[in-house]
């Protein structure tokens, strides 16, 4: 079974960066894909981008270019660093799994951790 | 940008059957588009009920069914209970490495 942990700063200052880990417990990172998703508070869930063990990846063209998602699997994590934030990106950011096997849905979350872009 | 429509909202009684909806701005839902279904309660992170239009994920109760109906990818919920009260989200996997999610169906049931 796999688990992931999400960890990272809770507050951002407008304008900065937001950069969040998700580590990963069992399973392989290698043949899976990884996915962030986030979801403001009160509202709907949002998919921000996925990446795979070969670097390949894709991000919601909402996002503008400031999202890059980066795989480190020695260190069993996925991380995001969401640039220019603004109040709009607070969220509670979730990383997940998505379903190597063609089925394409996310079939392991992580509990999610709360991000406030304030000043 | 295309946009996945849920209903905002829906109210069941308990026992009862309640079908939710996820469709297109434009266009018609098929297969193709994998559609997946997630339950989330306040303060949890989702869980998985359906995926591929109608798999139900590991340890998911019967109840929970999924369908193409019309135009739309459906999610059944057939003899609801208490604790089905949540939000239902829908996903479509737009092809080219692009998931969109619906906005979230708020299911109550009483």
């Amino acid at each position: 079974q796999v688990l992931l942990q999400e960890s990272g700063p809770g507050l951002v200052t407008p304008s900065e960066t937001l950069s969040l880990t998700c580590t990963v417990s069992g399973g392989s990172m290698s043949s899976s894909y990884w996915s962030w998703i986030r979801q403001p508070p009160g509202k709907g869930l949002e998919w921000i981008g996925f990446i795979y063990y070969t670097s390949s990846n894709n991000y919601n063209p909402s996002l503008k270019s400031r999202a890059t998602i980066s795989l480190d699997t020695s260190k069993r994590q996925c991380s995001l660093r969401l640039s220019s934030v603004t109040a709009a990106d607070t969220a509670v950011y979730f990383c997940a799994r998505l379903d190597s096997s063609g089925h394409y849905n996310f079939d392991s979350w992580g509990q999610g951790t709360l991000v406030t872009v304030s000043s | 940008q295309t946009v996945v429509t849920q209903e905002p909202s829906f109210s069941v009684s308990p026992g009862g059957t309640v079908t939710l909806t996820c469709g297109l701005s434009s266009g018609s839902v098929s297969t193709s588009y994998y559609p997946s279904w997630y339950q989330q309660t306040p303060g949890q992170s989702p869980r998985t009920l359906i995926y591929s239009t109608n798999a139900r994920s590991s340890g998911v109760p019967d109840r929970f069914s999924g369908s193409i109906l019309g135009n739309k990818a459906a999610l059944t919920i057939t003899g609801a209970q208490a604790d089905d009260e949540s939000t239902y989200y829908c996903v479509l996997y737009m092809g080219n490495g692009i998931w969109v999610f619906g906005g979230g169906t708020k299911l109550t049931v009483l």
